[in-house]
């Protein structure tokens, strides 16, 4: 079935470390997002990527940080400089010449700062 | 980025009662979209709206794209248990450039809880 996929579904994580969520779409769509959502507020871009070997910063990108060398993967880090990581990731892509109506979102994934 | 003004933040109705909420800007959007998001899930796209005054179905759902390009209304009719989760508004700036994914902006979510 085509789609994206994140793993983990649920991550731990210490003070102090980095860790890596993992995303992958198999749409061929040539961009792809990472949001961030929190308990009462809508999703917030934290970068996104139109091709490959290159992205940008979305609204709240300190703290993370992400790369794009293969069109199906835009993995993103949550690095220990991120004050606040505990929050639900999600994944989302889209045809680059189509209709907004076309993006389409990762089953998310549940980050907890332990 | 903006957020959009997304109301009401929660309902609670009886099974088979309508359903409405709103999302408003101080900005002019040039599309409008209403996802779905039920709990740990990610959020999937039930409407779109391109164009001011617009008025789109979708089964049981209705939603418009109000004439001032600055809100949008999605309505449920006939509520049944499978409607819960969150309900999200997102908006797409007007944009020079044909690619603006980027830019787009969500609400705060309605959350719909349905009661026996």
């Amino acid at each position: 079935d085509g789609g994206i996929t994140q793993s983990p579904k649920y991550l731990f994580r210490k003070e102090g470390q980095n860790v890596t969520l993992s995303c992958e779409q198999n749409l061929n769509h040539d961009a792809m997002y990472w949001y961030r959502q929190d308990p009462g507020q809508g999703l917030r871009l934290i970068y996104y990527s139109q091709i490959v070997n290159d992205f940008q910063k979305g609204d709240i990108a300190e703290g993370y940080s992400v790369s794009r060398e293969k069109k199906e993967s835009f993995p993103l880090t949550v690095t220990s400089a991120q004050k606040n990581p505990t929050a639900f990731y999600l994944c989302a892509s889209s045809p680059r010449d189509r209709e907004l109506d076309t993006i389409y979102f990762g089953e998310g994934s549940w980050l907890t700062v332990v | 980025g903006q957020q959009l003004n997304q109301s009401p933040q929660s309902m609670f109705i009886q099974e088979g009662e309508d359903v409405s909420m709103n999302c408003t800007s101080s900005s002019i959007f040039n599309t409008w979209l209403w996802y779905k998001q039920e709990p740990g899930e990610g959020p999937v796209l039930l409407i779109a709206l391109y164009k001011a005054g617009e008025l789109t179905s979708n089964g049981r759902l209705t939603a418009q794209f109000g004439i001032t390009r600055k809100d949008s209304f999605l309505n449920i009719s006939a509520s049944i248990p499978s409607d819960v989760g969150i309900y999200f508004c997102a908006g797409q700036p007007l944009t020079i450039s044909n690619f603006g994914n980027e830019k787009l902006t969500f609400g705060t979510g309605t959350r719909l809880t349905i009661i026996p």
